[in-house]
């Protein structure tokens, strides 16, 4: 199982210019998540989802779009992108039930810099 | 408003020693503690939960300890090794109020010195 892949390990963008983030996960699991890290900061919540089709924000959604066509792929979308945006991305995925807590599964990460 | 704190931005600690890092929380509603370590370039790795209900958990070098009363939890590392240098994350949840999401702590740089 290769877990949680996610594409590109790098990107500079220009202000104003668009680009999707890609994350995949070969665990078959329900759940996924986009964070953001920013530098002496842990991570927040930018979009999960619960299912194939189900989407939901997070804590600090604004400025990106996801979208989850199906189980394994959860892409990032950011359409115009911004000096704030600068930050490290990571994917996560986990299984979830009612009944016990399940760890989520992080992804390497992409490193975005906005000029 | 920060739910989960890690006051100490840094640790550093002898090789051999134990590393104790610790965690408060604010929100009475959370009910599962986790902590993940990160090292340069990759992303976060689960390392070790504890549930609300328990008080201590214990996996080979690693123990959480949780006070509910306190709301603070604490991570043992016995003994500290080189390969243990990396920043580590306190994550907490609260199923009934956020599903499976996590809210974190800012992170703790632990440097091993062998």
């Amino acid at each position: 199982n290769a877990g949680v892949t996610q594409t590109p390990k790098f990107r500079i963008l220009k202000i104003g210019q668009s680009m999707t983030l890609q994350c995949t996960q070969d665990m078959n699991h329900n759940y996924m998540y986009w964070y953001r890290q920013d530098p002496g900061m842990g991570l927040k919540l930018i979009y999960y989802s619960v299912g194939a089709g189900i989407t939901d924000k997070g804590e600090v959604p604004n400025g990106y779009n996801v979208s989850r066509s199906t189980t394994e792929d959860f892409p990032l979308r950011l359409e115009l992108a911004a000096p704030s945006q600068t930050s490290v991305y990571f994917c996560a995925s986990s299984y979830f039930s009612k009944s016990s807590y399940n760890e989520q599964f992080f992804g390497p990460g992409t490193r975005l810099t906005v000029l | 408003d920060q739910q989960v704190k890690q006051n100490s931005p840094s640790l550093s600690v002898q090789e051999g020693r134990i590393s104790i890092l610790n965690c408060d929380y604010t929100n009475s509603m959370f009910d599962y503690f986790l902590w993940y370590k990160k090292y340069p370039a990759e992303g976060p790795t689960f390392l070790i939960s504890i549930s609300s209900i328990k008080d201590k958990n214990e996996d080979g070098r690693f123990t959480v300890f949780l006070n509910k009363s306190a709301k603070h939890l604490s991570l043992h590392i016995v003994p500290s090794q080189p390969g243990d240098s990396a920043v580590y994350f306190c994550a907490a949840s609260a199923i009934a109020e956020y599903g499976n999401k996590l809210v974190f702590g800012a992170g703790t740089i632990l440097r091993v010195k062998s």
